[in-house]
């Protein structure tokens, strides 16, 4: 597609529960980010893809975040049991490859509500 | 740690006045500065970039100064229009890394008044 596309928009759920967030990057691009915002805060780094390497997991807060690129493309990123602290907007971004004179193209964000 | 901050959550400009947002960072290392965009329900939008050789570059409407010395940047835009409304967000690499790996600042919030 044309843009860095998320899904879903909105996501509520209860606490404990897991909840996925979908990424699809523009095409081409090899490097894929996930970022947190939380309310009326900068963004948050979470974990880093690039091509075949392994990814770079330094930003995720706890073991109960995952994520996975599949075949380059296509990213998920797994909140298990599911805190209130969790609720924020997830963003996907990606770039045509990982130096950082590549401009990040960022998706509208999944806003996930934990109840 | 190291971190990138704007001076001001909100400033409030006349529509076709300048408007000016800074930001202050603490690591020295640091290669390239971005600013970015965000108006409500979107993710950021990337304005303009700078790398650590330059004091000054210019795009449309809008120009980044980079103060090494004193570690601070800031974003002019010319001719402020309401469309320009928005949070405007410095970033900046994370330690020496040269990616897309960044650490934000918390945003300044641009009200253009009609």
């Amino acid at each position: 597609g044309a843009g860095v596309s998320q899904s879903p928009s909105n996501k509520v759920t209860e606490k404990g529960k897991d909840v996925e967030l979908r990424c699809d990057p523009i095409s081409g691009h090899t490097a894929l980010y996930w970022y947190r915002q939380s309310l009326g805060q900068g963004l948050e780094f979470l974990i880093y893809f690039q091509g075949n390497s392994a990814p770079d997991k330094s930003g995720l807060p706890s073991d109960r975040f995952s994520a996975e690129r599949t075949g380059g493309s296509v990213s998920t990123l797994t909140i298990q049991r599911t805190q209130q602290e969790d609720s924020a907007v997830y963003l996907c971004a990606s770039s045509l490859g990982p130096s950082g004179a590549n401009v990040l193209t960022f998706g509208a964000g999944s806003r996930l509500t934990v109840l | 740690g190291e971190s990138v901050g704007l001076h001001l959550p909100t400033l409030s400009v006349q529509e076709g006045d300048n408007s000016i947002i800074n930001c202050a960072y603490s690591n020295s290392a640091s290669d390239y500065f971005i600013w970015y965009k965000q108006e409500s329900g979107k993710g950021p939008q990337f304005i303009i970039d700078i790398r650590s050789n330059m004091d000054k570059r210019q795009g449309q409407r809008v120009t980044v100064l980079l103060n090494k010395t004193v570690k601070h940047l800031s974003l002019q835009i010319a001719a402020t229009q309401p469309g320009d409304s928005a949070v405007y967000f410095c970033a900046g690499p994370v330690g020496s890394s040269n990616t897309g790996k960044l650490i934000f600042g918390q945003g300044t919030t641009l009200q253009v008044k009609p």
